[in-house]
């Protein structure tokens, strides 16, 4: 069964702090893929990065980083000196290459408070 | 530009109204996807159309009918609302059909309350 685990439901840190949201995933699809979507106060879900299963690399894009790491079945997302804007819920999703139409199975998803 | 534009953002409406969401992408994309969001809550997927045919009905009541008038614009037509059904209506689309690797691209939303 697919599934998307967010643990933490709420994290607060102080501006210029770094943080990190974990993510893990069950899927018995060998190839599969994962997002990260920012949702803030505003409604809009924001598209930030997908990867795909055969593609272990860490990406770093600004001050955003995420760690895959298939053995743990895990992708992570780090924030490095955190600021307000980055204040959101922040969604990690897993699709499946064999699963239907649309099947974008998001978890709960972690807001993230940045107090100045 | 990954831009999806949902109108309008904010509805308040009573239970007997007829509405409609509406929904529109000009990236070219073949799927165009309804979710529904409550308070506190990931979306949850409502219909998806590609190739301007509704695809998959997740089993939505009738109340909410989706209709895909051209391959850039999607509605969401609602009548006879419950109070339930008040939540963040988002609209998203996709430049494949909507399988397994397609990045879905969501718009701001419309915040529906229902009387």
């Amino acid at each position: 069964a697919q599934k998307v685990t967010q643990a933490q439901t709420e994290i607060s840190v102080v501006e210029k702090e770094d943080v990190t949201l974990d993510c893990v995933y069950e899927t018995r699809d060998t190839t599969y893929y994962l997002f990260w979507y920012k949702q803030p106060p505003s409604g809009e879900l924001v598209f930030l990065i997908r990867r795909n299963s055969f593609d272990e690399q860490n990406e770093i894009s600004g001050r955003y980083s995420w760690n895959f790491q298939k053995s743990t079945s895990s992708f992570n997302f780090t924030i490095t000196a955190s600021q307000v804007v980055d204040s959101a819920v922040y969604f990690c999703a897993l699709s499946e290459a064999g699963g239907s139409q649309g099947n974008l199975i998001f978890g709960k998803g972690t807001k993230l408070s940045v107090k100045p | 530009d990954t831009e999806v534009t949902q109108t309008p953002k904010h509805l308040v409406m009573g239970m007997t109204n007829k509405k409609s969401l509406k929904c529109e992408q000009h990236m070219g994309h073949r799927a165009m996807y309804w979710y529904k969001q409550k308070a506190k809550k990931p979306p949850e997927l409502m219909f998806v159309y590609s190739y301007e045919k509704l695809s998959i009905n997740e089993s939505v009541p009738s109340r909410f009918s989706p209709e895909c008038p051209n391959s850039s614009l999607l509605n969401l037509h609602l009548h006879a609302l419950q109070p339930e059904d008040s939540a963040l209506y988002l609209c998203a689309s996709s430049q494949g059909a909507g399988f397994g690797s397609d990045t879905q691209y969501f718009g701001p939303g419309t915040r529906l309350t229902v009387l």
